[in-house]
């Protein structure tokens, strides 16, 4: 199984930059995705890093290090309506292809 | 919209009784994934089908039982319900089994309140 462990919260202004760190630790390392929930809606995908590096989408990137265990989410230019909580997932193969494992997400507070 | 949809959107029930909740995958995807989310635990994965067939099973009690019919939609029957039930159940959906690649995507979810 995995561990994933995320920070609960993070406060950042409009328009600033926030990172989002997850770890975690697993058999058999099989993906690593982003995702963005506001309250009481769906999960929404963001972004996937299956190796090493940083993936970049307009002011979503995501960053992954295996050999860390080790993953962001970096948000920049920073809106309102970013206030979310962001979910880290990761896939294991040596459990299932398809399951994700979710860690407890990182509510994001943008304040004016 | 995500294309994976999920009734009913809202559900109040009492203790002891039994629900179905119904998930419509997106079109062209064969793997349904149902999760349940309360107010003090996270996304916990409960069950995988795909095209039909039970692929993988999560933190899924024994009252509670899933099966993907050959339209693909599926269904989660929760059964003797408690109050510890209550929460927010996602479906969500991917093409495959899944290669490394496979995104899945989220229904908007069924609110199950138990009383």
């Amino acid at each position: 199984g995995q561990n994933i462990d995320q920070p609960t919260e993070m406060t950042a202004t409009e328009g600033a930059i926030v990172q989002i760190n997850c770890t975690y630790q697993t058999s058999g390392f099989n993906g690593l995705f982003w995702y963005q929930q506001h309250a009481g809606e769906a999960p929404t995908f963001l972004s996937y890093n299956v190796l090493d590096g940083l993936e970049e989408k307009g002011r979503f990137s995501s960053f992954l290090s295996r050999s860390k265990g080790y993953s962001y989410l970096l948000l920049k230019e920073l809106q309102m309506k970013d206030s979310a909580s962001y979910l880290c997932a990761v896939r294991d193969r040596t459990d299932s292809w398809g399951k994700l494992q979710f860690g407890a997400g990182t509510q994001v507070v943008v304040t004016p | 919209d995500s294309g994976v949809t999920q009734t009913p959107k809202h559900l109040i029930t009492a203790t002891g009784q039994r629900v179905t909740l119904r998930c419509s995958p997106r079109s062209g995807d064969l793997s349904v994934y149902w999760y349940q989310q309360s107010l003090d635990q996270g996304l916990q994965f409960l069950i995988q089908y795909y095209n039909g067939e039970e692929r993988a099973k999560g933190n899924i009690l024994e009252r509670f039982s899933a099966q993907q019919f050959p339209d693909l939609h599926s269904e989660l029957n929760l059964s003797s319900l408690e109050l510890g039930d209550s929460a927010l159940y996602f479906c969500a959906s991917s093409v495959g089994v899944a290669g490394p690649q496979e995104t899945q995507y989220f229904g908007p979810g069924t609110r199950l309140l138990v009383l």
